[in-house]
């Protein structure tokens, strides 16, 4: 195991609301990522936090949006849920600039 | 733009075999970090090694080698005499930094080790 936990675990939420996801980082990992994981799919960066600054981001609206806290964990936003939103939701945490990302075992989200 | 490729999309094996995943990367940045990852069926994905787009020196931890070519923009990973415990989804990943933070990964190649 890696140390990075997520929650919830699953989640069920209607087209139109609102969520969010919680990552507690590894101890010592000033960075966290988040990412989504369509079912068969390699994950997609949505964006990276280091020291509470958004630093990168992939090809995601706006409605997507986080918040990384001074110990390091972190909160994925969505808004306005839509169908294709229906993912396993990632995150990870590193060290910046060394190794690579140590993941979370993830949060399936489905919109119905 | 960036992209990483793995055509592979399954492949199966027998016990003891070698197999030899592929990626192939794209990028115009000169300095970029490479990486894999094994997702097991238990869906938590596992760093397995880094590279950095400096060093193309091959590496070898226990029965897992990677072979990083810059000519051929190939980052393969190998496993010497596969066993049932490799069974997992393998990703490549590509990291870039040049304007802002970008992370990579290919749509993966799902490895069955048949006993």
């Amino acid at each position: 195991e890696t140390g990075v936990t997520q929650s919830p675990t699953h989640l069920i939420k209607t087209r139109g609301q609102q969520v969010t996801l919680r990552c507690s980082s590894q101890s010592g990992h000033n960075t966290v990522s988040w990412y989504q994981q369509a079912l068969g799919q390699g994950p997609q960066f949505i964006f990276q936090y280091y020291r509470e600054e958004e630093n990168g981001r992939g090809n995601f609206p706006p409605r997507f949006s986080g918040l990384q806290f001074p110990n390091y964990s972190s909160e994925l936003n969505v808004n306005a849920l839509e169908l294709d939103d229906s993912a396993l939701y990632l995150c990870a945490s590193s060290l910046a600039g060394r190794g690579g990302k140590y993941f979370g075992p993830g949060t399936r989200l489905t919109v119905t | 733009a960036q992209k990483v490729t793995q055509a592979q999309t399954e492949i199966s094996v027998v016990e003891k075999e070698d197999v030899t995943l592929d990626c192939v990367y794209e990028t115009r940045d000169t300095t970029y970090y490479l990486f894999w990852y094994k997702q097991p069926p238990s869906g938590e994905l596992v760093f397995l090694i880094r590279r950095n787009s400096f060093d193309e020196q091959n590496e070898i931890s226990g029965r897992y080698s990677w072979n990083f070519q810059k000519s051929t923009s190939s980052f393969n990973f190998t496993i010497t005499a596969s066993q049932v415990v490799d069974s997992a989804v393998y990703f490549c990943a590509l990291r870039v930094t040049s304007g802002t933070y970008k992370y990579i990964f290919g749509t993966g190649t799902r490895l069955k080790v048949l006993a």
